[in-house]
């Protein structure tokens, strides 16, 4: 069971917007903001896409997108692509002494 | 580039050890963190733990403490992940990536490769 929570699944059509959201808690999400997000394609590294919520690496797509609301942050990726099929992880800071959580991972398909 | 490579893949038995090289190029080793991720077949990702190659310090995840030993070698520019009293359930691919110098987690670009561990008698 993963500190932060993510939807297992989530798909959309080529061109269409889609969410994956990330629910932490006042411990982590909700007290800092140091959330990141990554990509990993099968049998891949994960690649860094957001940090600090919303801000964007050099390098990576305007069409990618950070954002927090309490202890729920969230990735917004427009225009879906096809190359966009890929798990997605949010990651955070906590308070805790875990010192860092990530979700458990959403798995984006693109129709 | 900034490039992060990891030795080659183990395979242990249980109650072993096992050391994982990542070493950094393309970048100034000493100001930054690396942070060793852990990734088991078909699952999400694991914080392992961070070190500052610049003073040393470490943080381990709280279920790791006493298992494992995160070093750097700032001659080399080459980060070390040693985990100890293996069991199969630390079957896993293993991942270090630069990361803050000062906050665990904070970020993590470029990853390395990743290195398979399997443990298995």
């Amino acid at each position: 069971q993963s500190a932060l929570t993510q939807p297992a699944s989530v798909s959309g059509s080529p061109g269409q917007s889609i969410t994956i959201s990330c629910t932490g808690t006042s411990s982590d999400v909700g007290s800092y903001n140091l959330v990141s997000w990554y990509q990993q394609h099968p049998g891949k590294a994960p690649k860094l896409m957001i940090h600090e919520v919303n801000k964007r690496p050099s390098g990576v797509s305007n069409r990618f997108s950070g954002s927090k609301s309490g202890n729920t942050a969230s990735l917004t990726i427009s225009g879906l692509q096809a190359e966009d099929e890929a798990d997605y992880y949010c990651c955070s800071y906590t308070s805790s002494s875990t010192y860092v959580v990530f979700g458990g991972g959403t798995k984006l398909t693109v129709l | 580039q900034v490039q992060l490579v990891q030795s080659g893949a183990e395979v242990k038995k249980p109650g072993a050890s096992v050391k994982v090289s990542c070493k950094a190029s393309g970048y100034t080793f000493s100001t930054y963190g690396i942070t060793w991720v852990r990734q088991a077949p078909g699952q999400g990702l694991e914080w392992m733990g961070w070190i500052n190659p610049y003073n040393g310090n470490t943080n381990y995840a709280q279920k790791l403490q006493g298992r494992v030993t995160m070093t750097t070698d700032t001659s080399t520019s080459t980060a070390y992940m040693e985990l100890r009293s293996l069991r199969s359930d630390d079957t896993a691919v293993f991942y270090c990536a630069r990361s803050s110098p000062t906050c665990p987690g904070c970020w993590l670009d470029p990853w390395g490769q990743g290195t398979l561990v399997t443990v298995s008698s």
